[in-house]
Formats: C-alpha cells, structure tokens, sequence
C-alpha cells in the first residue's frame, strides 16, 4: 500500500516478556518517527531517524527500549521485560524528508502488558 | 516540560458554528507548526500547517492563525460539521531535521 503500515495491530503480552513492533514507512520517505499514545495522554516522541544521521533517542524512557532502522527503511522498536506501564498505542510516522513537510502516520500498534 | 500545550481537554459546539481549537508554544525556536486530527484507533492525519513566517493559512473550512509574539496558534474550523468530531493536536518543529513536538490533544465534539 501507499500508506504507513504497522504491525501487529494489536498485542497482548505477558509482564516481563520482550516485544518487537514494526514499521514500513512509505516508500522515499527519509524520515522516521516513534510515537506512543497512553490511555488519556498526548502524543510522546521517542525516537526520531533522519537518513544516515544518528538517531534522536531522547524520547526513549528507558534502556528497555531501542529502536533501528534496517537499510533505511523498515524499522523495529524493541521492548525489553515489558511492564504494564509500557500499555500504549504505539505510532509510526514518515516524511518525505527532513524539511517541514508533513509526517504520515500509521494506524499505530496496540500494547497491552497484562 | 511542555512545550506545546493544548490547554483545552475538550470543546463542544454546534454543528455549523464555529469551532475555535488553541495551543501555546514555549520554544521560540519552533518555526513549523502542524495541527492533526485523530479518530479512535486511527493514526492521526495531517490537517494544516503553518510556517512562521507567515500569520495565516486557510484550506477550506479550516484556517490556521499564528501569533508569534503570543506564541500561540489556533485552529478555526467553519462550519463545522459532526465528521469533524476527533480529537485535535497541534505539533511544532523547529527547523529540517527536527522531530515534532505534540500537544496532548483537544476533544471536539460538534452536535448535530
């Protein structure tokens, strides 16, 4: 497809188990973005990749979470011995470049630490 | 620290009035300011943006206003109309290359 994809959809994990989400930006886009959405909260930054600059990591709220992007690509955030804190919607967003266009986002990844 | 707030958790309005959504930026560095609409279990959608270097933008029924003595930013919606019920955020940036910082987000509800 055209857009932002993102999977799982939805994910159910057990507290102290380690989860992988994934994320194929739309295809030239440069850029890539985490976001995570608590229950009644805003949207959180977590980690920004701009081409073959390092990454902005400084949204990442703990070492339990990393993130890559493979070839420039697919991306995969990582999260460690989850905890029920870390139950959010988890969005990906691309962008053409790193100018000031807009960022395209996915329908997000539902986590849910049980 | 919050450098962008939405200081209004929630807005109702009448269906073809006016909806009138705020945010308030501390950064004087930001430059780039976007407003995105989000439905549940959707990602959200761009909507509108402004440069800095302008005070206006309309597209259709939506119009952005920046005032960057106030550092403040609105969104006026008209008329609205009950499809544009969402939850409403607006994000800044500060140049290329930067990430988007997000406000936490306004609900609109627009009554038939």
């Amino acid at each position: 497809g055209a857009g932002v994809s993102q999977s799982p959809s939805n994910k159910v994990t057990e507290k102290g188990k380690d989860v992988e989400l994934r994320c194929d930006p739309i295809s030239g886009h440069t850029a890539l973005y985490w976001y995570r959405q608590s229950l009644g909260q805003g949207l959180e930054f977590l980690i920004y990749f701009q081409g073959n600059s390092a990454p902005d990591k400084s949204g990442l709220p703990s070492d339990r979470f990393s993130a890559e992007r493979t070839g420039g690509s697919v991306s995969t955030l990582t999260i460690q011995r989850t905890q029920q804190e870390d139950s959010a919607v988890y969005l990906c967003a691309s962008l053409k470049t790193g100018g000031t266009t807009e960022a395209f986002f996915g329908q997000g990844t539902r986590l849910t630490v049980v | 620290d919050q450098q962008v707030k939405q200081n209004s958790p929630s807005l109702s309005v009448q269906e073809g009035r006016i909806s009138i959504l705020n945010c308030d930026y501390t950064n004087s560095m930001f430059d780039y300011f976007l407003w995105y609409k989000k439905y549940p279990a959707e990602g959200p959608t761009f909507l509108i943006s402004i440069s800095s270097i302008k005070d206006k933008n309309e597209d259709g029924r939506f119009t952005v206003f920046l005032n960057k003595s106030a550092k403040h930013l609105s969104l006026h919606i008209v008329p609205s109309q009950p499809g544009d019920s969402a939850v409403y955020f607006c994000a800044a940036k500060k140049s290329s290359g930067d990430k988007l910082t997000f406000g936490t987000g306004t609900r609109l509800a627009v009554r038939p």
